[in-house]
């Protein structure tokens, strides 16, 4: 199985520029989650969708922030318009329905300038 | 405010020593518990899990302890290896929310 899969890896952008990552969670799992990694908060979950469906958002930082899950093999989270304080390391990681064992991505590094 | 908490930022051991790993939480509606090993410029991989229902689950080399009176665990590595130099994260999910909070996170230096 080729694990959780993220593009870009790396992301350089200039402030006020839309950054959209994207996501393909391993075949079979329900559950997508995407996080957040910066030195000051560590590693911090933005939303996680079962079955297509957001389930929990109370972590997307403002309205600047949107992800989609059009289907069970695709997830998007964009930024726009982004901001040099958006720098981070950004995972998504995917489980089965009946594990709560999460699978990680290698992560898309975020630097706005 | 923290809810999984990793006081020690970083741990250094020597190869063949067991290395202790330790992780609080405050959150009494945890009731799952994960360890997870990451090296840079890569994703946080899963090393071993733990119910509340049990105080101790063995995986190899890896041993989780949980007290649960206490709320707090432990990953314990025996024999410690170089390749095991790693970031450790501590996490814990409730049985309501299936996303994970996690600790800041132990950096493990194993000496040859």
């Amino acid at each position: 199985d080729a694990g959780v899969i993220q593009s870009p890896r790396h992301e350089v952008t200039e402030m006020g520029q839309e950054v959209t990552l994207r996501c393909k969670p391993i075949s079979g799992h329900n559950s997508l989650f995407w996080y957040r990694q910066t030195m000051m908060r560590g590693l911090e979950l933005l939303i996680y969708f079962n079955n297509n469906v957001p389930i929990d958002d109370s972590g997307m930082p403002e309205d600047r922030f949107s992800a989609k899950m059009p289907n069970a093999s695709f997830s998007t989270l964009k930024i726009q318009p982004s901001e040099p304080r958006d720098s981070a390391v950004y995972f998504c990681a995917s489980s089965t329905p009946t594990s709560l064992e999460q699978y990680f991505g290698p992560g898309t590094r975020l630097t706005v300038t | 405010d923290q809810q999984v908490k990793q006081n020690s930022p970083s741990l250094s051991v020597q190869e063949g020593r067991i290395s202790i790993l330790n992780c609080d939480y405050t959150n009494s509606m945890f009731d799952y518990f994960l360890w997870y090993k990451k090296y840079p410029a890569e994703g946080p991989t899963f090393l071993i899990s733990i119910s509340s229902i049990k105080d101790k689950n063995e995986d190899g080399r890896f041993t989780v302890f949980l007290n649960k009176s206490a709320k707090h665990l432990s990953l314990h590595i025996v024999p410690s290896q170089p390749g095991d130099s790693a970031v450790y994260f501590c996490a814990a999910s409730d049985a309501g929310r299936r996303a994970l909070t996690f600790g800041s996170g132990t950096r493990l230096q194993v000496q040859p």
